[in-house]
């Protein structure tokens, strides 16, 4: 089925250790998304894609960068992890002017 | 920049019961406006948008919202709920020419028997 597949969907890490989280989309989109979610705090946007080749800081950058490799696939990395990055991270597509998201099922990370 | 206000962090009802879901958002420019709603340990699935035209929009599962300019609202509403619309509902806005989605910190839905 066409979507947005995100890799691994569970992971536990040790403070300091690095890790890549992985996204890969199937429909074409040009846009592609990461945020993260946190109990009270809704959805918060780490990074995105506008387009291949390009890549922009959203509302919560620090301690993540970001790696558009083609246009299927963009992927997370954090770097020397912390337990303040403990969260279910989401990756998302999007076709600019159809308006909407689409989600990936997400990456749920506990960093202790 | 934009920002959205979900009104109500839990919300709960009984079977059959009507609901809504406030939401009031703040542009400097035209917006896009969308709901979204996760089921428990599942991604964000779209439940309807609002793109331009009619301002009353009809989504997935018997949800509708209606845009309202002037008081800058995009409510959520179902006219008799299920066991199974219990779940976190998002709201959500677009706005200029970058298409990044602010969302609101979301609101819990629990429908009771």
């Amino acid at each position: 089925n066409a979507g947005v597949t995100q890799t691994p969907k569970f992971q536990v890490l040790k403070t300091g250790q690095s890790m890549t989280l992985q996204c890969a989309q199937d429909m074409n989109h040009n846009s592609m998304y990461w945020y993260r979610q946190d109990p009270g705090m809704g959805l918060r946007l780490i990074y995105y894609s506008a387009s291949e080749g390009t890549t922009d800081k959203g509302e919560v950058p620090n301690g993540y960068n970001v790696s558009r490799l083609n246009k299927r696939e963009f992927s997370l990395r954090l770097e020397s992890a912390a337990p303040s990055q403990t969260s279910v991270y989401f990756c998302a597509s999007s076709d600019l002017g159809a308006g909407g998201y689409t989600f990936g099922s997400g990456t749920r990370l506990t960093v202790v | 920049a934009q920002s959205v206000t979900q009104l109500d962090s839990q919300v709960p009802v009984f079977e059959e019961a009507p609901v809504e879901l406030r939401c009031n958002y703040s542009s400097s420019v035209s917006v896009y406006l969308f709901w979204y709603v996760q089921y428990p340990n599942q991604g964000l699935q779209l439940l309807l948008k609002y793109l331009s035209g009619s301002t009353l929009v009809k989504g997935i599962n018997g949800f509708e919202a209606e845009f309202n300019k002037s008081q800058t609202s995009f409510h959520l509403r179902k006219p008799s709920v299920h066991i199974s619309d219990t779940a976190e509902y998002f709201c959500a806005v677009s706005g200029g020419s970058n298409y990044k989605l602010t969302f609101g910190k979301g609101t819990l839905l629990t429908v009771n028997p």
